[in-house]
């Protein structure tokens, strides 16, 4: 049974470059979700998506940020002209059908963005 | 604003020791709270709590929740130096039109030491 999956694990560019991360989910997880960790903090909320659905964005996705899960499996959040603020940890996770309440998200190892 | 509030925000602790770990939080279309424990990777699974007063258990590690009161406490007994990690406290809300997302807390930080 293979856990989510990102890809990269690590990415380091300059400011004001583009960066685009890849999210495998759990094989029939329909739910995908995204959050971002800094350092002593907590993750934090990005977005949803059900299905090939975004249900939900949050605030802090501004729009620099897009995501995208065209077929409904894997899913990519693209950063355009990055930021030192956007120097975090972007965690990926994913979970099964049904309703939310009963099932628990798994996370994936994340990605660590570095902004020189 | 939904807040979660996680305490004490770092603890070190000996072998052997039992630990309690508390989240208490104030979050609006509440579903469940959920621990995760997270070393150097990703937040890994422990516990999903939906209803008050029964107590979940894996191991050396409990936990219970208390919709009333709106806390959740985590208690590991018999501390080991494996069990060092950052614990997570989450509340699993409905934000509408299908959606549900996790609003975490900062952490607490366990060290064990030998």
């Amino acid at each position: 049974d293979t856990g989510v999956s990102q890809d990269p694990r690590h990415k380091i560019t300059k400011r004001g470059q583009n960066v685009t991360f890849r999210c495998d989910p759990i094989s029939e997880h329909n739910r995908l979700y995204w959050y971002r960790q800094t350092l002593g903090q907590g993750p934090e909320f990005l977005t949803y998506f059900q299905n090939e659905a975004q249900l939900e964005k949050s605030r802090l996705l501004s729009d620099r940020f897009s995501a995208e899960r065209p077929k409904g499996s894997f899913s990519t959040l693209e950063i355009q002209r990055t930021e030192q603020g956007d120097s975090a940890m972007y965690l990926c996770a994913s979970s099964p059908p049904g309703t939310g309440v009963n099932q628990p998200q798994h996370f994936g190892d994340g990605t660590r963005l570095s902004i020189l | 604003e939904d807040k979660v509030v996680q305490s004490p925000l770092s603890l070190v602790v000996h072998e052997g020791d039992t630990v309690t770990l508390n989240c208490s939080y104030e979050v609006t279309n509440f579903r469940s709270l959920l621990w995760y424990k997270q070393e150097k990777k990703a937040p890994t699974f422990l516990f999903m709590l939906t209803s008050s007063g029964i107590e979940k258990k894996s191991g050396r590690l409990s936990s219970i929740l208390d919709k009333k009161e709106l806390f959740s406490i985590l208690n590991i007994t018999a501390t080991q130096t494996g069990d060092s990690a950052i614990y997570l406290c989450a509340v699993n809300k409905y934000s509408g039109a299908g959606s549900y997302q996790l609003t975490f807390g900062k952490g607490t930080k366990l060290s064990v030491i030998p």
